[in-house]
């Protein structure tokens, strides 16, 4: 399988939103309601985002929202903060032999 | 609290193996909730899912890494590991161990990463 599909970078000014997109097939976003999304600072642990399409884990800020349509999931940031500027990573269950997918990643820069 | 911590070699040489392991404390790899999987990031690149082993010791690897890697788990230990052969220096990366939630398919925790450099 390929990797899922993300734009390589976005940038967006602080307080405006963003919304970044993972593109996948019908076998595995389209057919699945297991995507994630996670960010990555450099030299740190990703952090889990969202799972589950659009469910936040506790702690994590209703300013990162999650949803899906068709082939397509979408993270959205409203309010960007200079320490949102991360990468972002979604997944995806694929099938019970290769269980997941990633993206190939998204550098946000908040300008 | 669940921490998971990698350890093994940092430096390797080419068509040598790569041994890694994770430590869990906080939760048992025991348990039928979650698998224990291994993610790299090589230089520059992105997050790259290795493979992942289930309590039972089903192991699930990247289709495009599975001829050379093997995962395991150690119940008595706590621990699992990650055996990756002739590595070269496309292999150079920080390798995160993680936990997988099997319900959700989500990665809920993370250890910090090791790097791991593969040069001659």
């Amino acid at each position: 399988q390929s990797a899922l599909t993300q734009p390589a970078s976005v940038s967006q000014s602080p307080g405006q939103s963003i919304t970044i997109s993972c593109t996948g097939t019908s076998s595995d976003v389209g057919a699945s309601d297991y995507v994630a999304w996670y960010q990555h600072h450099p030299g740190k642990a990703p952090k889990l985002l969202i799972y589950e399409v659009s469910y936040r884990p506790s702690g994590i800020s209703n300013r990162f929202s999650g949803s899906k349509s068709g082939n397509t999931a979408s993270l959205t940031i409203s309010g960007l903060q200079a320490e949102d500027e991360a990468d972002y990573y979604c997944t995806s269950y694929t099938d019970s032999t290769t269980l997941v997918l990633f993206g190939g990643g998204t550098k946000l820069t908040v300008l | 609290q669940l921490l998971l911590q990698e350890s093994g070699p940092g430096l390797l040489k080419p068509s040598e193996t790569l041994s890694l392991t994770c430590n869990v404390s906080g939760a048992s790899v025991g348990s039928n909730s979650y698998y224990w999987g291994w993610i790299r990031q090589p230089p520059g690149k992105g997050l790259e899912w290795i493979g992942s082993v289930y309590y039972s010791g089903t192991t699930y690897y990247n289709p495009s890494l599975k001829s050379r890697v093997t995962m395991s788990s150690d119940k008595s230990k706590n621990q699992f590991s990650l055996k990756l052969s002739s590595v070269t220096a496309a292999d150079t990366a920080i390798y995160y161990c993680a936990r997988l939630a099997a319900a959700t398919i989500k990665f809920d925790s993370w250890g910090q990463g090791t790097l791991v450099t593969v040069s001659s």
